[in-house]
């Protein structure tokens, strides 16, 4: 059963255009959710995050919504550079417990 | 912040043998965890070490198969032990520092190849 749950294995835009990333999740446990970008031979790295008491949280480039109803998650990239194509994860976490559960990934490739 | 280490980088090893993975943290921390990667897949949490007691693992792993030590708030090993080609895969080490509401940081990974 995936919790996590990234329906878009693969995004292409063009470069200074909007990115949308987006993520659904099933446990309504789920109380922290972060994004994270990966490029190929490297470990995850933290982008942004949000609480399950916010639905918007920005940061420079990156914003993410949260909507608690629908159990959905966004991160939208603006505007969109070359050096962002990488893969995304978005990430799932769970009161005290702090282990994260991640969604499949989306590949997102921004041409120049 | 955290910076991590993880040795070796990579490694390609024969079915049957044993492979020892090195984490190593800049600063102490109490929550240290072992994801996978398989490939083509997401990460996967294989374990939680916290230091002063015995680790703690997921549904799917089992401690003979990936034995943890955490002898320190600053390092912890995973043991990819009677490995097959399934066990090919990326192994993280990741930590966290702060509170609820911090975020997790990663080590480069271990690419293990089984051959």
């Amino acid at each position: 059963d995936q919790q996590v749950k990234q329906n878009s294995p693969s995004l292409s835009v063009q470069e200074g255009r909007i990115s949308i990333l987006n993520c659904d999740y099933t446990n309504s446990m789920f109380d922290y959710f972060l994004w994270y970008k990966k490029y190929p031979a490297e470990g995850p790295t933290f982008l942004i995050s949000i609480s399950s008491i916010k639905d918007k949280n920005e940061d420079g480039r990156f914003t993410v919504f949260l909507n608690k109803s629908a159990k959905h998650l966004s991160l939208h990239i603006v505007p969109s550079q070359p050096g962002d194509s990488a893969v995304y994860f978005c990430a799932a976490s769970a009161g005290s417990a702090r282990q994260l559960t991640f969604g499949s990934g989306t590949q997102l490739t921004v041409l120049p | 912040s955290a910076v991590i280490s993880q040795k070796p980088s990579r490694d390609i090893c024969q079915r049957g043998t044993s492979l020892t993975i090195q984490c190593q943290v800049d600063s102490q921390v109490t929550m240290m965890f072992w994801y996978r990667q398989q490939p083509g897949q997401s990460l996967t949490l294989i374990a939680t070490a916290n230091q002063g007691s015995e680790a703690t693992y997921e549904s799917g792993f089992v401690i003979d198969k990936f034995p943890i030590s955490r002898p320190n708030l600053t390092f912890s090993t995973l043991t990819v032990s009677n490995m097959s080609p399934e066990d090919s895969s990326i192994y993280l080490c990741s930590v966290i520092t702060g509170g609820w509401g911090t975020e997790a940081f990663f080590g480069q990974g271990t690419r293990l190849t089984v051959v």
